[in-house]
């Protein structure tokens, strides 16, 4: 295994567009983060997926936004009718926590960079 | 919620000086997370504490959570070049500990 991939690494797209983002996490780990992060801060929470369960879901995502799990192996995070104010690094991670409060050891892709113009 | 503030922001260092990174909850940390994140790439695991007190050591690079669980420090020894980036303590929150969030982060540059 290869660590999480996510695809593709850039996307710049116009205003107004559609785009999907693509996250292949870790063979064995149930449980799947998107964040994103803005220059000069840190990853904000998107949403988050145990299996194929979507468990949690900020604020932050509006009905543009939209994340699935099917099968609970891949994800994808799709922008609708995106927003400069989208333009924003996508960052997917995946874990596989041991016991309620145990080890969460996040492990992150590389990010998926979206520029919308 | 809790949030995580970490300081400084930012921190320019010279080659072989000591520099300390400090992440303070507003609510008892139950892990304590902190990753390095290359400009423009994605996270890298550092280390992880649990217990008040603990202290955890990689290569020229250590981390301290307080005996009270609110806050933790990240201490960088005679730092290298190779030890520029954003510095980032994360934390598990919310109903089941699902939700996992970061500081703000603290970009350090260090001068050859």
């Amino acid at each position: 295994d290869t660590g999480v991939s996510q695809n593709p690494r850039h996307k710049i797209t116009k205003r107004g567009q559609n785009v999907t983002f693509r996250c292949d996490p870790i063979s064995e780990h149930n449980r799947l983060y998107w964040y994103r992060q803005t220059l000069g801060q840190g990853p904000e929470f998107l949403t988050y997926f145990q299996n194929e369960a979507q468990l949690e879901k900020s604020r932050l995502l509006s009905d543009r936004f939209s994340a699935e799990r099917p099968k609970g192996s891949f994800s994808t995070l799709e922008i609708q009718r995106t927003e400069q104010g989208d333009s924003a690094m996508y960052l997917c991670a995946s874990s596989s926590r041991t016991g309620l409060a145990g080890a969460n050891v996040l492990t992150f892709g590389a990010g998926s960079r979206l520029t919308v113009l | 919620s809790q949030e995580l503030e970490q300081s400084p922001q930012s921190l320019i260092v010279q080659e072989g000086k000591n520099l300390t990174i400090n992440c303070t909850s507003s609510k008892t940390l139950y892990g304590l997370y902190w990753y390095k994140q290359k400009y423009g790439e994605g996270l890298i695991f550092l280390m992880m504490l649990q217990k008040g007190g603990e202290e955890k050591s990689h290569e020229k690079i250590t981390a301290k959570l307080d005996e009270k669980k609110q806050q933790s420090s990240l201490h960088i020894t005679a730092s290298q070049p190779s030890h520029a980036g954003i510095y980032l303590c994360g934390a598990l929150q919310g109903y089941n500990f699902n939700k996992f969030y970061f500081g703000s982060g603290t970009k350090l540059n260090v001068k050859p």
